[in-house]
């Protein structure tokens, strides 16, 4: 049964709207993550954060944008979609295991700008 | 700056065989983990296995090893008695000691397990 959960699963919205995809997790991780992955490449990381109220942008430079008002939820937002935004988009969060960071990642949200 | 390499943009495999998915790595900092996931066609990624830069033994987590040498910055998965689930897609990832961004990925290697 997974911990991170994200809705939606798929989504396809014409361009010019605004979407949330929401990103919820119940291990009481402080640290959670955005990545972009397009079909078949590399994650990409878009957002993180260390706690509430702490966001940062990542690697990869993205139009989207993260909150972070409450430790369990870490939604990101795309005030006005357009194709170039269709992709994957993985949620995750992160737990220190015999010391190393593992982050346990959601299901993904996929979406497609049209 | 980090960089992962993963050569392999696909395997095949026979079942109940094992087999190797190669990773290198790049990185001026002494203190790094090296991580594997693996997705499905479902599209989560699943951890398998890590690997500390300090740790002196090769993890393994199962039929899932680590194949570790240093000296030639390469962390190799070997999965042994491969089954037909075991196809998907496997990333190699990396973290520095201290670093703010968590993990950079390889570009992965799509595993095909075959009957």
């Amino acid at each position: 049964e997974a911990d991170i959960y994200q809705t939606p699963r798929y989504l396809v919205i014409g361009t010019g709207k605004k979407i949330t995809l929401e990103c919820s997790q119940t291990m009481g991780h402080d640290k959670m993550y955005w990545y972009q992955q397009d079909p078949g490449m590399e994650l990409h990381l878009i957002h993180y954060s260390y706690g509430v109220n702490s966001t940062e942008k990542g690697d990869l430079s993205s139009e989207s944008t993260v909150s972070r008002i409450r430790t369990e939820h870490f939604p990101l937002t795309l005030e006005s979609a357009r194709p170039s935004h269709t992709s994957q988009y993985l949620c995750a969060s992160s737990r220190q295991k015999s010391g190393a960071n593992v982050l346990t990642f959601g299901a993904g949200s996929r979406l497609t700008v049209l | 700056a980090q960089k992962i390499t993963q050569t392999q943009p696909g395997m095949f495999v026979q079942e109940k065989e094992a087999v190797t998915l190669d990773c290198t790595y790049d990185t001026s900092d002494p203190s790094y983990g090296l991580f594997w996931y693996k997705q499905p066609s479902s599209g989560e990624m699943i951890f398998l296995i890590y690997q500390g830069s300090y740790d002196q033994q090769n993890a393994t987590e199962g039929r899932y090893s680590l194949n570790f040498q240093k000296a030639r910055k390469s962390a190799n998965l070997v999965i042994s008695a491969s089954q037909l689930g075991d196809s998907a897609m496997y990333f190699c990832a990396m973290r520095v000691s201290g670093s703010a961004r968590q993990l950079t990925f390889g570009s992965g290697t799509q595993l095909t397990v075959l009957p």
